[in-house]
């Protein structure tokens, strides 16, 4: 097992620029998620992928987009960034994303906006 | 409504003694899974414990347990004899529909634990 390994770690952006986050899913997943957690907060859902579709969506707009590729890594684009996107975006993968079946994170990227 | 309720934004124990970090939920899903998370400083979200909404009993895995109370819809934290390491956040989390793909956790806002040597 290798875990969910994202990159960059750190990333400065300047507000209006786009971002692309990527993830690394742990051997085996075929579902990966990616969370938002604001400074002092719970992680939010953004979205989430089963063997290449978006099957799940949170109530983020459609700048946040992301792609599964067929070895089940992972990457979270936004557009024209905002300085309320400033967070630690989480990567996580599941085998079923269902039941007890709970998530492997990483240890996210930390995005900040100027 | 919130998902999920943490009411202690932090808490302090003595290392050696027990702590229970507190947890409530709200869903109108018969079928529903709750878990417990530790966040380290470092960022990374560390899986503690699951408890299934048909799981007759409480779950325990070493020196957690979860005191699951389905009628109060509180599923609280159990951390016996406390370790220096366990100080982090801890967040308790809710998936709806346990068969079902594509849906998401509801994470609370966590609750901040230092043990004090």
């Amino acid at each position: 097992e290798t875990g969910v390994t994202q990159s960059p770690t750190h990333l400065i952006k300047t507000r209006g620029q786009q971002v692309t986050l990527r993830c690394s899913s742990q051997s085996g997943h075929n579902t990966v998620s990616w969370y938002q957690q604001a400074l002092g907060q719970g992680p939010q859902f953004i979205f989430q992928y089963y063997r290449e579709e978006e099957n799940g969506r949170g109530n983020f707009p459609p700048r946040f987009s992301g792609l599964q590729f067929p070895n089940y890594s992972s990457e979270l684009n936004v557009n024209a960034l905002e300085l309320d996107d400033s967070a630690l975006y989480l990567c996580a993968s599941s085998l079923t994303g269902r039941g007890r079946d709970g998530y492997t994170f990483g240890s996210g990227t930390r995005l900040t906006v100027v | 409504a919130q998902k999920i309720t943490q009411t202690q934004p932090g808490m302090f124990v003595q290392e050696k003694e027990a702590v229970t970090l507190d947890c409530t939920y709200d869903t109108s899903d018969p079928s529903y899974g709750l878990f417990w998370y530790k966040q380290p400083s470092s960022g990374e979200m560390i899986f503690l414990i699951y408890q299934g909404s048909y799981d007759q009993q409480n779950a325990t895995e070493g020196r957690y347990s979860l005191n699951f109370q389905k009628a109060r819809k509180s599923a609280n934290l159990v951390i016996s004899a406390s370790q220096l390491g366990d100080s982090a956040m801890y967040f308790c989390a809710m998936r709806e529909g346990g068969r079902n793909t594509g849906n998401q956790f509801y994470f609370g806002t966590g609750t901040s634990l230092t043990v004090i040597p």
